[in-house]
């Protein structure tokens, strides 16, 4: 069975560039989420989405973020325009509904802006 | 607000021993508690999850358990190995309908051969 999928791995921009990062969430699951993880701050949500609908936004941390998700197998998350403190590593998790499922994390994408 | 603590934040053993790893949380109030190992440079592996209503969870050489009322939990690895080095994670979910999870910190954890 194929994990979550995040693309790309690594990515190096400049400062203003626009980032988009993707994710592929397990065929089936029906809640998507894109946290990011820094040294400071730990492990944080940003957003979920159920059934392709965003459900709690409240840790986007501003307007220069914004998340979609077209489809049941695909969501991006897009920084415009990225600023060198958005430097950190974004994981995308999914899982099923239910109180005993576990959330799925993709290996992330490590995001350096210069 | 959920506040999730984690001590120690780091840890070194020698291959064998059992050790203990700690979580606490600040509203009681929780759906769910998971336990999840994260190796360097990769995404989190979940390795277990009580619910509420539940005391303890055990998979293999790993046993967690949860105290709602005082606000911890417990991650007890027996015989350790060089191979469980990994920073592990709590999290809890505080709401039924919302999935929301708030993460400890982590404890670096360090099994010397």
């Amino acid at each position: 069975d194929a994990g979550v999928i995040q693309s790309p791995r690594h990515e190096v921009t400049e400062m203003g560039q626009e980032v988009t990062l993707r994710c592929k969430p397990i065929s089936g699951h029906d809640y998507l989420f894109w946290y990011r993880q820094t040294m400071m701050r730990g492990l944080e949500l940003l957003i979920y989405f159920n059934n392709n609908v965003p459900i709690d936004d409240s840790g986007m941390p501003e307007d220069r973020f914004s998340a979609k998700m077209p489809n049941a197998s695909f969501s991006t998350l897009k920084i415009q325009p990225s600023e060198p403190r958005d430097s950190a590593v974004y994981f995308c998790a999914s899982s099923l509904t239910g109180s005993n499922q576990p959330q799925h994390f993709g290996d992330g994408t490590r995001l350096s802006i210069l | 607000k959920q506040e999730v603590t984690q001590i120690p934040a780091a840890l070194s053993v020698p291959e064998g021993e059992n050790l203990v790893l700690n979580c606490s949380f600040t509203d009681s109030a929780i759906y769910n508690l998971q336990w999840f190992r994260q190796d360097p440079g990769k995404g989190l592996t979940s390795l277990l999850l009580i619910q509420s209503s539940q005391r303890e969870q055990t998979s293999g050489r790993l046993n967690a358990s949860l105290d709602k009322s005082s606000g911890r939990s417990t991650l007890y690895i027996a015989a350790s190995q060089p191979g469980d080095s990994a920073t592990y994670l709590c999290a809890v979910r505080s709401g039924g309908s919302n999935y929301k999870l708030t993460f400890g910190k982590g404890t670096l954890l360090t099994v010397n051969p």
